[in-house]
């Protein structure tokens, strides 16, 4: 059974610093990995999506990595804004890709 | 482009009373669509998925159903609730070329 860790589960950061958020999980045989971000009351928005091929993808100041034989993923935020402030998931995809299997987030907070 | 729709954004409803939540997808067709769960202190956990009309695979065995009556249509339903099923119903959509999950504003559910 595909278990996911997030750490660290909550992280408190002045406005312009870079950081990294990890993401471990279990079973490496995914088909995807989902990084998502929920701000609170809300629905999830898609960050970023990397497929078992590939190593990382970028999309702005988001980087996120991907190293499947270990199990682990990585999200850097670079020059993080207040607008960051939100809950951060990883997902990683069930072989078949039909299922999504989420850690219990990181929460970020950044502060101007 | 795509949306995805879910109603109603918020419910309170006694225990023993049925439930009906309904989510619609517009701008693709023949969607993956999926119910998830996040209870209060707990990750995100799918509920239900489906991969066409009438096709729904079930991860939790529980007191839930859905059913996918038209394409783009996916409804999550119980005939009596418990005070377990209280949290925020997520559902999610994804193309079947890449898995990209892709979420809607999700219903708060309080059952007392």
């Amino acid at each position: 059974k595909q278990e996911v860790t997030q750490i660290p589960a909550a992280l408190s950061v002045p406005e312009g610093e870079n950081l990294v958020l990890n993401c471990s999980f279990t079973d490496s045989a995914i088909y995807n990995l989902q990084w998502f971000r929920q701000d609170p009351g809300k629905g999830l928005t898609s960050l970023l999506l990397i497929q078992s091929s590939q190593r990382e993808q970028t999309s702005g100041r988001l980087n996120a990595s991907l190293d499947k034989s270990s199990g682990r993923s990585t999200l850097y935020i670079a020059a993080s804004q207040p607008g960051d402030s939100a809950t951060y998931l990883c997902a990683p995809a069930n072989q078949a890709g039909t299922a999504l299997i989420f850690g219990k987030g990181t929460t970020l907070s950044v502060s101007s | 482009s795509q949306t995805i729709h879910q109603w109603p954004a918020t419910l309170v409803q006694p225990v023993g009373s049925p439930l009906s939540l309904e989510c619609t997808v517009e701008g693709t067709s023949n969607p993956n669509l999926y119910w998830y769960r996040q209870a209060a202190g707990r990750g995100l956990q799918l509920l239900f998925y489906s991969v066409g009309i009438g096709q729904i695979s079930s991860e939790v065995p529980q007191n839930l159903s859905a059913s996918r009556p038209q394409d783009r249509q996916f409804i999550l339903s119980s005939k009596k609730l418990l005070l377990s099923d209280s949290g925020f119903y997520l559902c999610a959509w994804s193309p079947d070329t890449t898995y990209e999950q892709y979420f809607g504003p999700g219903t708060r559910l309080t059952v007392t």
